[in-house]
């Protein structure tokens, strides 16, 4: 069975610009979390996607979106580009909620 | 709330030498506790995991741990490190009703040959 695929792998964008990225489960998981990877942060929670729904969410400001489709694939939006958003932007999908989660290679984003 | 505390930042083994990397966590009630492990410019990849039962979990690539309630401790071993084992390891614990996974700040493990 595939693992989790994200993309792209690498962006390269500009302050003010928006960016879309992409994750596709693993087939038959329905609930899908995002996670933004900083040296100086950390690993932190943005939001979490079930049933098209979202369940939670992170302590992120606004500029961060996402949204879930009926075959559990998920976006993630981040508009109006800051230098701070550069992270490795990771996916993790579960069967269902409070299950494993198995993570993507994630999205590297760099912020010019 | 809930936390997870890893106190080594970096530790370098030689290789064939064992290997434990500590972790403590705070949590109210019986926690779902994890290991990953991160390669350079990868995702995380799912090591063990402790939900409940035996304390002492068995995972993939040889490690183990062992959850110690009386401490709030999950610490990670290997009896016999390999080169390839260099990487990043993080340990989480499942965050209950917000359904995220609390990470530590990670343990950079480095070995020498």
């Amino acid at each position: 069975k595939a693992g989790v695929t994200q993309t792209p792998r690498y962006l390269i964008k500009t302050r003010g610009q928006q960016v879309t990225l992409s994750c596709s489960p693993i087939s038959g998981h329905r609930s899908v979390s995002w996670y933004q990877q900083t040296p100086g942060q950390g690993l932190q929670f943005l939001f979490e996607y079930f049933s098209e729904t979202q369940r939670n969410k992170g302590n992120f400001p606004g500029r961060f979106s996402g949204r879930q489709f009926s075959n559990s694939r998920s976006e993630m939006n981040v508009s109006t580009l800051e230098l701070g958003d550069s992270a490795l932007y990771l996916c993790a999908s579960s069967l269902n909620r409070q299950e494993t989660q198995y993570f993507g290679p994630g999205t590297r984003l760099l912020v010019l | 709330a809930q936390s997870v505390t890893q106190p080594d930042i970096h530790i370098t083994v030689s290789e064939g030498a064992s290997l434990e990397l500590r972790c403590n966590y705070s949590y109210g009630a019986t926690p779902y506790l994890f290991w990953y492990v991160q390669s350079p410019g990868q995702g995380l990849q799912l090591l063990l995991k402790y939900f409940s039962g035996d304390t002492l979990v068995q995972g993939i690539k040889g490690f183990e741990a062992e959850f110690k309630r009386s401490q709030s401790s999950f610490n990670l071993r290997k009896p016999s490190v390999h080169w390839s084992d260099a990487a990043e390891y993080f340990c989480a614990v499942w965050g209950g009703a917000t359904n995220k996974l609390i990470f530590g700040t990670g343990t950079l493990l480095a070995v020498q040959p």
